[in-house]
């Protein structure tokens, strides 16, 4: 049973260039959290998905946004990167709000 | 405003050494609490985690935690860390209605054997 995988691993943007996050949920979830960690820091929650809208959002700008599809599978995207939005994307699904598992995560490095 | 603080942000230890690591939370109403271990290289993982009942949570690997309501703690603890344990450990609280988590900042564990 695969659990959560997120793709790419690892990324490297321009400052000011959008970028597109990809998340597949552990099977039988239906739920999908997206969070951010900066180095050093816990994950700061951005938003949550379940069937395909969004049902909760963290103190994030509007240049972060999110999809969710009919398969449960979800997308992060970010327009107009900083250098400030360097760190690890971490995605977590869950079964009805229960406990979340984790992916391995995204690298983004914004140059 | 919901907040969580984790006390000890770097901790080394001896292997057979005991552990207890701090966490405080400001929530009104029900609380989840979770903690969360990240090995070194790895996916974050729950170590275990308290809805009701029984104020005192047993996870994995021997590790163990106490639901204080009274002075909104839920500290994690372990008798004798082992060398494997190195590791950085959240605390993570959610609103009872939600199942979202607030991460704490980390604790840096490293246990030397």
């Amino acid at each position: 049973d695969a659990g959560v995988t997120q793709s790419p691993t690892h990324l490297i943007k321009t400052r000011g260039q959008q970028v597109t996050l990809r998340c597949s949920p552990k099977s039988g979830h239906d739920t999908v959290s997206w969070y951010q960690q900066a180095l050093g820091q816990g994950p700061q929650f951005i938003f949550q998905y379940y069937e395909e809208e969004e049902r909760q959002r963290g103190n994030f700008p509007d240049r972060f946004s999110g999809h969710q599809f009919p398969n449960y599978s979800s997308e992060l995207n970010v327009n107009a990167l900083l250098l400030g939005d360097s760190a690890l994307y971490l995605c977590a699904s869950s079964f009805q709000s229960m406990e979340a598992f984790f992916g391995q995560g995204t690298r983004l490095t914004v140059v | 405003a919901q907040s969580v603080s984790q006390h000890n942000h770097h901790v080394i230890l001896s292997e057979a050494a005991s552990l207890e690591l701090g966490c405080n939370y400001s929530y009104g109403g029900t609380v989840n609490l979770f903690w969360y271990v990240q090995y070194p290289g790895q996916h974050l993982q729950l170590l275990l985690k308290y809805f009701s009942g029984d104020p005192l949570v047993k996870g994995i690997k021997g590790f163990e935690a106490e639901f204080i309501k009274s002075k909104f703690s839920f500290n994690l603890r372990k008798p004798s860390v082992q060398w494997s344990d190195t590791a950085e450990y959240f605390c993570a609280p959610s609103s009872g209605g939600s199942y979202i988590p607030t991460f704490g900042r980390g604790t840096s564990l490293i246990v030397h054997p």
